[in-house]
């Protein structure tokens, strides 16, 4: 069974400062990973989704890497700022292996960025 | 904009009560989910559907049942609510299969 793990649970840093989030995953069978964005008592806002063929992409501030083979991806938050503090969650997609399609979800990093 | 909208943002409901969570997209999507979110547990599948009237069970189905009679939208019912099903429940769809996926907003649902 797929496990998702990111670390740290929770990090807070100074405005303006470069982060890194991680993101590790115990089955390398997956299609794509995908970052999300939760405000408090919100929905998940999509920042990037990575297909398993790729290594990295790319939007703004933010840029995710994907390493399949050793199970692992990270999100590069680059010149932080204060409207950043969210939960990030790592997902990876469920494999063809039987099962349900869906993702399976890490839970989640908690970021404050300090003004 | 892909939007996914989830007819509640809250519910308060009692126990016994049979409970409708309704979900629509508007980008003709293929694929519509329901989760459930929970502290310190994450967020875990429930039901999934990949075409009208097709459904299949997540890691969680006990307690709930799924329909969907048109593309863009997919009910989530609680047949006879309780209150270990008090969370937040958040809808998704996607184009296919492994595409991005895209969330609504979340309804809390309480049962008393």
């Amino acid at each position: 069974k797929q496990e998702v793990t990111q670390i740290p649970a929770a990090l807070s840093v100074p405005e303006g400062e470069n982060l890194v989030l991680n993101c590790s995953f115990t089955d390398s069978a997956i299609y794509n990973l995908q970052w999300f964005r939760q405000d408090p008592g919100k929905g998940l806002t999509s920042l990037l989704l990575i297909q398993s063929s790729q290594r990295e992409q790319t939007s703004g501030r933010l840029n995710a890497s994907l390493d399949k083979s050793s199970g692992r991806s990270t999100l590069y938050i680059a010149a932080s700022q204060p409207g950043d503090s969210a939960t990030y969650l790592c997902a990876v997609s469920r494999s063809s292996g039987g099962g349900a399609d869906g993702l399976t979800f890490g839970k989640g990093t908690h970021l404050i960025i300090q003004p | 904009d892909v939007k996914v909208t989830q007819s509640s943002r809250y519910l308060v409901k009692r126990t016994g009560e049979k409970v409708f969570l309704e979900c629509v997209q508007d980008m003709d999507h293929e694929n519509m989910f329901w989760y459930r979110q929970d502290p310190g547990l994450g967020l875990r599948l429930i039901y999934f559907s990949y075409d009208v009237k097709m459904k299949e069970k997540g890691d969680i189905p006990e307690g709930y049942s799924v329909s969907r009679e048109k593309k863009e939208r997919f009910s989530l019912i609680l047949e006879s609510a309780s209150t270990n099903q008090t969370s937040m429940y958040l809808c998704a769809s996607s184009l296919g299969r492994n595409t991005e996926a895209f969330f609504g907003q979340g309804t809390r649902l309480t049962v008393v």
